[in-house]
């Protein structure tokens, strides 16, 4: 089992919906990330939160809202998505800021269709 | 034998063969490698990663090797198994938390 948890494990909605994807972990890590992933493509990343504050936006559009309420806990709240929206989304944390880089761990995603 | 299709290069091994995964990375600035290995239906599991002052770095089973001056990183599993059967990326750190993912490659593993 993964320690990163993410829920829900699938998802579909309209165009018009507004829903949310959760992830959680208790590691202890102070970065946590958000990733889009294709089917047969590499994750590419959306958000960086550092210590609870956003980081790094990859100019991701804004129907799509990040939030890190705790150092445990982010979400990504979705809202007018497209069809081309529907992807693997993928939470993943790191212990944070230090020297050099350090290992993601990932959840299992979520995996979204958008009608 | 490996082959590139359409979207996911794929490397095709006999069990117990050593298999030998390639990626060129970008960012000659890039100072932290991770190789991840991504199973069906799951999220991306870290393999072993290397700094960029090393150039070979061992871990069960696993080897990763750097070579900076082409920009190249290659994942060497021995005696693979059929659980070693999955997309295999490369991740590139060239700043502050940002990680870059190579395209991938589809290992398949020949009982």
């Amino acid at each position: 089992d993964t320690e990163v948890t993410q829920t829900p494990k699938h998802l579909v909605m309209g165009m018009t919906n507004k829903k949310s994807l959760k992830c959680e972990q208790h590691m202890g890590h102070r970065a946590m990330y958000w990733y889009k992933q294709k089917a047969k493509k590499p994750p590419e990343l959306m958000f960086v939160y550092s210590y609870e504050k956003l980081s790094i936006n990859e100019s991701v559009p804004s129907r799509f809202s990040p939030e890190c309420p705790n150092s445990s806990l982010l979400n990504l709240h979705l809202h007018a998505l497209q069809p081309e929206d529907s992807a693997l989304y993928l939470c993943a944390s790191s212990q944070g800021q230090g020297e050099g880089g350090q290992p993601q761990h990932f959840g299992d995603g979520t995996r979204l269709s958008i009608l | 034998g490996e082959s590139v299709g359409l979207h996911l290069p794929t490397l095709s091994v006999q069990e117990g063969d050593n298999s030998i995964i390639n990626c060129a990375y970008s960012n000659s600035a890039s100072d932290y490698f991770i190789w991840y290995k991504q199973e069906s239906g799951k999220g991306p599991q870290f393999i072993i990663d290397i700094r960029s002052n090393m150039d070979k770095r061992q871990g069960q089973r696993v080897t990763v090797l750097l070579n900076k001056t082409v920009k190249h990183l290659s994942l060497q599993i021995a005696a693979t198994q059929p659980g070693d059967s999955a997309v295999y990326f490369c991740a590139e750190t060239g700043g502050y938390q940002k990680v870059t993912f190579g395209i991938g490659t589809k290992l398949q593993v020949i009982p």
